[in-house]
């Protein structure tokens, strides 16, 4: 079955330490997002990517940092200069063509910094 | 991207049509509306999408205003199952691919 896989599905880390956070998909699409989402919050968008080797922060980058080396993969590193990391992450991906279409999302990441 | 803006929470008796409404008045000429869901603790599912023709497909109507300042997205019959955060999205297409969510509308539908 073609879609999106982040793992892995809940994840605890003490405070101080970098955490690295899995998304790979299957469907050959080009561009692929990630997301933080706090409790009773939407979507704020964290870096997003069209292609290899090539990616743009969002509207919350600070703290985080991404790859893109591979078409099929775009893993999200939450890094100690992020100040509450205790979040839901989510990534998504689509392809890019003119007539935008819809974006296909994973199943998300629970990460809790303790 | 153009903004938009919902209602943060809303009701509908199940069996019942739930209309949401969404305001996007500043879109462009390019740009879509979208609409997605997401259930709680689960990752947001496409819902339907519409450039300026009302659309509609297994899940949803979508219809939008002939000046596409606004857009309402209609679930005919309503479950417990379609209890969820409902987002409004306005995108372009092309290079411009950034995709943003709002806070979205709380749909919750009674027995």
């Amino acid at each position: 079955d073609g879609g999106i896989t982040q793992s892995p599905k809940y994840l605890f880390r003490k405070e101080g330490q970098n955490v690295t956070l899995s998304c790979e998909q299957n469907l050959n699409h080009d561009a692929m997002y990630w997301y933080r989402q706090d409790p009773g919050q939407g979507l704020r968008l964290i870096y997003y990517s069209q292609i290899v080797n090539d990616f743009q922060k969002g509207d919350i980058a600070e703290g985080y940092s991404v790859s893109r080396e591979k078409k099929e993969s775009f893993p999200l590193t939450v890094t100690s200069a992020q100040k509450n990391p205790t979040a839901f992450y989510l990534c998504a991906s689509s392809r890019v063509d003119f007539f935008a279409p819809e974006a296909f999302f994973g199943q998300g990441t629970r990460l809790t910094v303790v | 991207d153009a903004k938009t803006t919902q209602p943060p929470s809303m009701d509908c008796a199940e069996g019942r049509a739930a209309n949401l409404p969404c305001n996007h008045s500043t879109i462009s000429g390019n740009e879509y509306v979208y609409w997605y869901r997401q259930i709680h603790s689960q990752g947001p599912q496409y819902i339907i999408h519409g450039l300026k023709n009302n659309e509609t497909n297994e899940m949803a109507s979508l219809i939008i205003t002939e000046d596409r300042k606004s857009s309402t997205l209609i679930l005919p019959h309503a479950t417990l199952r379609d209890t969820a955060v409902y987002y409004c999205i306005v995108r372009s297409g092309g290079s411009n691919y950034k995709l943003t969510f709002g806070k979205g509308t709380l749909l919750t539908v009674n027995p």
